[in-house]
C-alpha cells in the first residue's frame, strides 16, 4: 500500500459542484501539503499544514479550502468548482526535521 | 521573488546517450529535491540533495549551493527515463515550503 493515498484518483464534475479530495498518510509526518499541476507547468502550492492546528495558505489558495482532520488526514475542498480548476492535484507529506517531500499518486479533476 | 529555473525545457535523446539537466535557484536553500514524473503522472523521488553529490545507478546529482545551481546527470539513457524532471527548492526564507521549477521534458527514442 502507498504511504500517501489520495482519493478519488479521477473525478469529472460540473461547474458549481462542491468537490472534496482526500489524502491520508502512514508515514507519521507532521507536515502535509496540497499542490496543483497544470499542463506544462510545475507544481504550485495551494495550502499547507505543519500540524493539526496549523493551516496556511499557499500561493494559489483562492477558491479552495482545507481541513486537517488528524495528523494523518488532510482534505482539499472546492466549494464551487469552475473549469479553470481542472488540473492534477497532489498531496504531499514531509517530516519537519528533514523536509524531504513524499507525494501521493495524484487526483485528476476535470470541471465541465 | 522566489525563482527556480530549469534548463533545457525539452530534450530529445537517442537511447544510450548521456544528458545533463540544470536547476538554477535565486537564494540560499534548506533543501533541494529532484523528481521524475512518469507518463502516468506519478512523481518519483530521485534525490534529496541540498548540497554535495549523490549517485543512484545511472543517475547522479550535484548541488553547488554557494553558486546556486544543481545538476542531474543521466547516463546511458533508456526509454523508461522519458518523462518530466522537476527540481524543487525550499528556500531559507520560505522554510517548510518547496517551490518547483517548470521541469525538463525528456524524450528518449529507441
Amino acid at each position: 500500500d502507498a504511504d500517501v493515498t489520495q482519493t478519488p484518483r479521477n473525478r469529472i464534475t460540473k461547474t458549481g459542484k462542491r468537490i472534496m479530495l482526500e489524502c491520508s498518510q502512514t508515514k507519521g509526518h507532521d507536515r502535509m501539503y496540497w499542490y496543483r499541476q497544470d499542463p506544462g507547468l510545475g507544481l504550485r502550492l495551494i495550502y499547507y499544514s505543519f500540524d493539526v492546528k496549523d493551516i496556511n495558505k499557499g500561493e494559489i489558495s483562492d477558491g479552495y479550502s482545507v481541513s486537517r482532520q488528524a495528523q494523518a488526514k488532510f482534505s482539499l475542498s472546492l466549494e464551487s468548482a469552475i473549469p479553470n480548476q481542472t488540473a492534477l492535484y497532489f498531496c504531499a507529506t514531509s517530516d519537519f526535521t528533514q523536509g524531504e517531500l513524499f507525494f501521493g499518486e495524484g487526483s485528476r479533476l476535470t470541471v465541465l | 521573488g522566489i525563482q527556480v529555473e530549469q534548463s533545457p525545457p525539452d530534450l530529445i535523446l537517442q537511447e544510450g546517450a548521456n544528458s545533463t539537466l540544470r536547476c538554477n535557484f535565486s537564494d540560499s536553500v534548506n533543501n533541494l529535491q529532484w523528481f521524475h514524473q512518469n507518463p502516468w503522472g506519478q512523481l518519483i523521488n530521485l534525490f534529496y540533495i541540498p548540497s554535495g553529490t549523490k549517485q543512484n545507478g545511472r543517475l547522479s546529482a550535484t548541488t553547488v549551493a554557494t553558486e546556486r545551481y544543481s545538476l542531474l546527470y543521466i547516463s546511458s539513457s533508456q526509454t523508461t527515463d522519458s518523462g518530466v524532471y522537476f527540481c524543487a527548492v525550499e528556500y531559507n526564507t520560505n522554510a517548510g515550503k518547496s517551490t518547483f521549477g517548470d521541469g525538463t521534458t525528456l524524450t528518449v527514442k529507441p
